[in-house]
């Protein structure tokens, strides 16, 4: 059984600040790794897709993979309160991707 | 817009009624994801198609539902005998084949209601 683990929250910040949202996995034959945002009644928006351990920046936003702990994380900097939302982590090795549950992140001004 | 399109948004139906729906994906995204959401999960994999072959079918899906993917492009999910436990937000996703591009979209959903 693949999982993907995401604390639930909500996570709440004060705009402008980090905000830091992480993501476990079980399946150690991972491959891609997938950030989305999800505002309520609305679809998943692909945020960030990442494959190799390190870093990856786009605009505000950083994720972070770590194979051998198999961890993931999103950076959100200056965070604004447009940004509140539900964050949903993916993972894939088999072209299946599993989510976790998704964490809420409340920005508040 | 991510370029993939789902028909109906919304749909009511009364508990025993079939559904069908609709998506399009991205014209060259071979592969075509079905999911399922509740409130406070994330989505949840029904099936996916690579081109017009139906490569993997979750385990959790009941008979009630077929899916289906003629020649490559649309696919539609169908959903026959609808129960109150069907309410749910079906989502469909369309992916680039490419591990080093490897992209996957959301299409708007479809709301389901079953009374």
């Amino acid at each position: 059984q693949k999982e993907v683990e995401q604390n639930s929250g909500p996570l709440s910040v004060p705009e402008g600040a980090i905000a830091s949202l992480n993501c476990t996995y079980s399946d150690r034959v991972s491959q891609s790794f997938f950030w989305y945002r999800q505002y309520s009644g609305k679809s998943p928006e692909l945020i960030m897709s990442i494959y190799s351990n390190g870093d990856k920046e786009d605009g505000r936003f950083t994720a972070q993979l770590n194979k051998a702990s198999q961890y993931v994380s999103l950076l959100i900097r200056d965070s604004q309160p447009s940004d509140s939302a539900t964050y949903l982590c993916a993972v894939d090795g088999s072209y299946i991707p599993t989510f976790g549950r998704g964490t809420s992140l409340i920005v508040h001004p | 817009d991510t370029g993939v399109s789902q028909d109906p948004r919304h749909k009511i139906t009364k508990r025993g009624q079939n559904v069908t729906f609709r998506c399009d994906p991205i014209s060259e995204h071979n592969r075509l994801y079905w999911y399922r959401q509740t409130l406070g999960q994330g989505p949840e994999f029904l099936t996916y198609f690579q081109n017009e072959a139906q490569l993997e079918k979750s385990r959790l899906l009941s008979d009630r539902f077929s899916a289906e993917r003629p020649k490559g492009s649309f696919s539609t999910l169908e959903i026959q005998r609808t129960e109150q436990g069907d309410s749910a937000m079906y989502l469909c996703a369309s992916r680039s084949e490419e591990r080093t591009a490897d992209t996957q979209y959301f299409g708007p959903g479809t709301r389901l209601t079953v009374l």
